[in-house]
């Protein structure tokens, strides 16, 4: 498919495991972002991704959760001893990065819906 | 973190025009307004955005105010598929916050 791609789409997990969520964004898409989203919440924003740098990583909640990009393509977002309320939908989105703002679309993926027992 | 102001829930009737409103009074010039939606259970889905002109495709009508402090989604002719929540989002193409959007409902 041409899409974004996430998985695995359901991930269910003991507190105190530690995850990981496969993100495979557009291919030739240089920008990648994370966002979670709780249960009846709006979007919150995680990480940006160009190419396999991070520039902002502003939105991690805390020094359990890291993300990694390789080859300018997956990425991987991993949460360390998971808590209850690391429970959300985490979502990616890529999009192509030209030099033009106006092209600047995000296409997310379905989501990884993640719940930590 | 998200610098719009958006109602948090819209009722409209089938067929009708909807109208979301969206405040945005500290953007800054080089900043376009996007709008998304979300259809329950569904990533967002990138609607249309504008700079300052107003702008049309097959899906919406974007109207900004001349000082660009607010703008309006218009679907002119809801149906019951375009029930979700719709966020609308300044940026200038690098980094895009979402707030908590409008749930918009199309009742019959």
């Amino acid at each position: 498919g041409a899409g974004v791609s996430q998985s695995p789409s359901n991930k269910v997990t003991e507190k105190g495991k530690d995850v990981e969520l496969r993100c495979d964004p557009i291919s030739g898409h240089t920008a990648l972002y994370w966002y979670r989203q709780s249960l009846g919440q709006g979007l919150e924003f995680l990480i940006y991704f160009q190419g396999n740098s991070a520039p902002d990583k502003s939105g991690l909640p805390s020094d359990r959760f890291s993300a990694e990009r390789t080859g300018g393509s997956v990425s991987t977002l991993t949460i360390q001893r998971t808590q209850q309320e690391d429970s959300a939908v985490y979502l990616c989105a890529s999009s192509p990065r030209t030099n033009y703002p106006e092209n600047e679309k995000l296409f997310f993926g379905s989501g990884t819906q993640l719940s930590v027992l | 973190d998200a610098k719009t102001t958006q109602p948090p829930s819209m009722d409209c009737a089938e067929g009708r025009a909807a109208n979301l409103p969206c405040n945005h009074s500290t953007i800054s010039g080089n900043e376009y307004v996007y709008w998304y939606r979300q259809i329950h259970s569904q990533g967002p889905q990138y609607i249309i955005h504008g700079l300052k002109n107003n702008e049309t495709n097959e899906m919406a009508s974007l109207i900004i105010t001349e000082d660009r402090k607010s703008s309006t989604l218009i679907l002119p002719h809801a149906t019951l598929r375009d029930t979700a929540v719709y966020y609308c989002i300044v940026s200038t193409g690098n980094q895009f916050y979402f707030g908590t959007g409008t749930s918009l409902t199309v009742i019959p």
